[in-house]
């Protein structure tokens, strides 16, 4: 079946940093997603991104369908960022399958 | 508004017995997928119901079943519940039909077996 890989597992910043992270999937794919879940467990959907880039506030997104590969950034990065990112990829048959997560700590 | 709700938020039972979880979908959504996150992972895919059908299932036994309502809530039904099950369990919903669109999470159920 279909591979979802994140990266970096782990990630520890300080408050004001940027950083990118990036999901790897290895088939083709009818969508992708990002979703950021806090500690509560709550996923909140961050982005909805087949292809091409998007931008919501400090937070940005781009899908290279072609090359299976997409990549979420953050900026000026803040605490209430910290969680774990997950990149899910969403099959031709409504199947959807998740990352392992990268889980991002930002310290004060 | 009301987003995605799920019921209870919390259980505990024992081994062998039957627990069954309830999901309603933010409104207009008439798509519901269940998902079981285990601890430190990432969320498995169950299955989906579209128009009170299962649509889609992903790699579970048969003791996991779910049911959608006319009304488009749903519920998950696991039996026979093994140490294993213990995990948050995710509804999500969107807009069903030919193209997909963004799911929407619910807060999750975590259920613990002993």
């Amino acid at each position: 079946g279909i591979q979802v890989e994140q990266s970096p597992p782990d990630l520890i910043l300080q408050e004001g940093a940027n950083s990118t992270l990036r999901c790897n999937f290895s088939d083709s794919v009818n969508n992708l997603q990002w979703f950021h879940q806090n500690p509560w467990g709550q996923l909140i959907n961050l982005f909805y991104i087949p292809s091409g880039t998007k931008q919501n506030g400090r937070l940005s997104a781009t899908t290279v369908a072609t090359e299976r590969y997409s990549l979420l950034y953050i900026s000026s990065s803040q605490t209430t960022d910290s969680g774990v990112y997950f990149c899910a990829v969403e099959l031709w048959n409504n199947d959807m399958r998740f990352g392992a997560g990268t889980r991002l700590t930002v310290k004060p | 508004d009301a987003g995605v709700t799920q019921s209870p938020t919390h259980l505990i039972k024992t081994r062998g017995q039957q627990v069954t979880l309830r999901c309603s979908p933010k409104s207009g959504h008439d798509t519901v997928s269940w998902y079981q996150q285990a601890l430190g992972q990432g969320p498995q895919f169950i299955f989906q119901y579209y128009e009170e059908e299962e649509r889609q299932r992903g790699n579970f036994p048969d003791r996991f079943s779910g049911h959608q309502f006319p009304n488009y809530s749903s519920e998950l039904n696991v039996n026979a519940l093994l140490l294993g099950d213990s995990a948050l369990y995710l509804c999500a919903s969107s807009l069903g039909g030919p193209i997909q669109e963004t799911q929407y999470f619910g807060p999750g159920t975590r259920l613990l077996v002993l």
